[in-house]
Formats: structure tokens, C-alpha cells, sequence
């Protein structure tokens, strides 16, 4: 069974914070993923990597940063956070393009 | 563009009862279409997959038929239990290389005992 944890599980912050939300994998897959999930919008895809050092971006990207420092680790950036992105986080990872996605549980964030 | 329509939002049953949740899609060509499950405080996870018209697909009960004609990928259970109580995301591929997953907004699923 595919294994992604996601640090911090909750998180707390003001308008205009730094934040870093961390995801690591331990199963060697190539593709990792950040989604936010919404009431009304379900899961919408902010950025995913196809290994180390790569970075692409997904359907809503604005004010977000990622980096996939290692195959194993992937990390969503919030250098200005605002209220709008108050959300539930999933990281997840994908052996492949056509594999099945393996979910984290989740990071609440709360922005003030 | 490509998108995914999950016309209920809450369904309510009791044990037993047979259960439908509508999957609709608009995509061109042949996207490989998803069943995910979410139970609370976990994160999604994979019930079963799609990818040619007519196809069905299963896992736990659950089935749901690939309809290129309806673009539709119903999810059906003859007969649920409490513990299938979760929130259920329909979800297509789409993107080509990537394995992006574009989901639904899901469905509640309460049943009671």
C-alpha cells in the first residue's frame, strides 16, 4: 500500500504569512500532486511534478508555489496567504500517467 | 474543456436500499473515467476504473459502465451498509501524460441503520 504523508496536519495563519505545507512519499513514484478541496468544487489540481526537480502547473496555480526536492518530497508554498485560500490540502502520488493516485490525508488551513 | 457533473449532492438511504449516483462527463475522445471514495478525515481513495466504452468496472459491491453514447459513469450498489456512509467522487483523466484527474464535486452518501 502506496504511503503519503502530509505535515502539518492543521495549520493556522494570518492574512499576508508565509506558509509551507510538506508531503512526502515513500513507494518511489514519479508523480506527485497537490489538490485543494472545496465544498462545491470538489478536488481542483494547483500543481504536480513528474520527479525531482520538476514542476508543472495545474488548474489553479495563482498564489501558489511548489517544489519536488527529492522523488520522495513535495511541498506547496503560500508566500502571501490569503482568507480564499483557507482550504482542506491532499497531496498524492501516481507510479505513473496511467496509475492509480494514492492520497494523503489531508492539511486543514486556516487563514485569517 | 473537459469536466465532470455529479448532479446529487447529499443522497440519503437506508441499509439495503439500492443506490445510484449520476456521473456525467464532457471530454473528447476516450478519458479514462474514476470512482474514488473519501471516508471522513481521510483523504481519497481509489474504487475502480474505466477506460473503453462498455467497460465495467467494480470493487466492493460498487460497478459502474463506461456510456461513450451518455457520456455516463453511473456508481450502483444493490444493496448498501452503514459503513459505505462516505463521500464518493466521480473523476476523468485527461491531459494525455501527467495522469491529471479532473473530479467531481461529489456526492454524500449517509445510511442509516
Amino acid at each position: 500500500e502506496a504511503a503519503v504523508t502530509q505535515s502539518p496536519r492543521n495549520k493556522v495563519t494570518v492574512t499576508g504569512g508565509n506558509v509551507t505545507l510538506s508531503c512526502r512519499q515513500t513507494n518511489s513514484h514519479n508523480y506527485m500532486y497537490w489538490y485543494r478541496q472545496d465544498t462545491g468544487h470538489g478536488l481542483r489540481l494547483i500543481h504536480y511534478s513528474y520527479g525531482a526537480g520538476n514542476l508543472q502547473i495545474g488548474d489553479v496555480p495563482d498564489g501558489y508555489k511548489a517544489t519536488r526536492t527529492t522523488q520522495e518530497d513535495f511541498f506547496l508554498l503560500l508566500e502571501l496567504a490569503s482568507p480564499s485560500q483557507t482550504s482542506l490540502y491532499f497531496c498524492a502520488s501516481s507510479a505513473d500517467s496511467q496509475n492509480t493516485l494514492y492520497f494523503g490525508a489531508g492539511t486543514r488551513l486556516s487563514v485569517l | 474543456g473537459d469536466s465532470v457533473t455529479q448532479t446529487e449532492g447529499q443522497v440519503a438511504l437506508s441499509e439495503e436500499d439500492f443506490l445510484t449516483i449520476h456521473c456525467n462527463y464532457s471530454a473528447s475522445g476516450y478519458p479514462a473515467l474514476f470512482w474514488y471514495v473519501q471516508y471522513p478525515g481521510e483523504g481519497p481513495q481509489f474504487l475502480f476504473r474505466a477506460s473503453r466504452d462498455k467497460e465495467k468496472g467494480s470493487s466492493r459491491g460498487f460497478e459502474a459502465t463506461y456510456n461513450k453514447e451518455t457520456t455516463s459513469f453511473h456508481l450502483q450498489k444493490a444493496s448498501v451498509q452503514e459503513s459505505d456512509s462516505a463521500v464518493y467522487y466521480c473523476a476523468l483523466n485527461y491531459g494525455g501524460s501527467g495522469n491529471k484527474l479532473i473530479f467531481g464535486t461529489g456526492t454524500l452518501l449517509s445510511v442509516k441503520p
